[in-house]
């Protein structure tokens, strides 16, 4: 069974660009999140679908990033216009339950490394 | 609100000695908390997890931790540690009432020396 997949897995771009993201989850995986490290920090929680549609969204810093799940498959996350500050990981995982219990798990991706110069 | 501190963003251990990594959480309600591990060039993996029931928790690859919550803490360890076991480690915290977010630590990164 694959994993959680990111693409790219590496990304340079200069201030002002506009960076994509995409995750997709595991088959079958309803719930699909976005998490971001920036470096030497906590990973942060940004957002939560399920399936295509967004259940938490209180993590995402500003308007500059929007996040989308067409179809309720895979998921973009797009940075625009990339800022200085938004370099870091960019995890994305998935579960097939919603909220968590014992035997449920969250799977993670990756990541995904956004440098803005 | 929920929180986590790891203790030592960076830890030293020789071969065959014992690991332990520290994690502190702050939680107004019943917490869960899990371990997770980033092998470098890899995701992060599940390493053990705790949400109700017995308090010591063992996990993958000779692991566990210790639910304590006088303490508030879930500290991971390892009897013996292998070269294998270097990469960075996460603790993270949940609950009923969060669901699906976790708060995480800022990480610690384990070097074992040979």
């Amino acid at each position: 069974e694959a994993g959680v997949t990111q693409f790219p897995s590496h990304s340079v771009i200069e201030k002002g660009q506009t960076v994509t993201l995409r995750c997709d989850p595991i088959s079958g995986h309803d719930n699909l999140y976005w998490y971001r490290r920036v470096m030497g920090k906590e990973i942060k929680f940004l957002l939560h679908f399920v399936k295509e549609s967004k259940q938490d969204e209180s993590g995402m810093p500003n308007n500059r990033f929007l996040a989308e799940r067409t179809g309720g498959t895979y998921s973009t996350l797009k940075v625009q216009p990339a800022e200085l500050e938004d370099s870091g990981v960019y995890f994305c995982a998935s579960s097939h339950e919603t909220g968590v219990v014992p035997g449920n798990t969250i799977y993670f991706g990756e990541g995904s490394w956004l440098t803005v110069v | 609100a929920q929180s986590v501190t790891q203790l030592g963003s960076h830890v030293s251990v020789s071969e065959g000695a014992l690991v332990l990594l520290r994690c502190n959480y702050s939680s107004s309600v019943p917490p869960y908390l899990f371990w997770y591990v980033q092998y470098p060039n890899q995701g992060l993996q599940l390493l053990l997890k705790y949400t109700t029931g017995a308090t010591l928790v063992k996990g993958i690859n000779g692991f566990e931790a210790e639910f304590k919550k006088s303490e508030t803490s879930f500290h991971l360890t390892k009897p013996s540690a292998h070269m294998s076991d270097a990469a960075e480690y996460f603790c993270a915290v949940s609950s009923a009432n969060t669901g699906n977010q976790f708060y995480f630590g800022t990480g610690t990164s384990l070097t074992v020396i040979p």
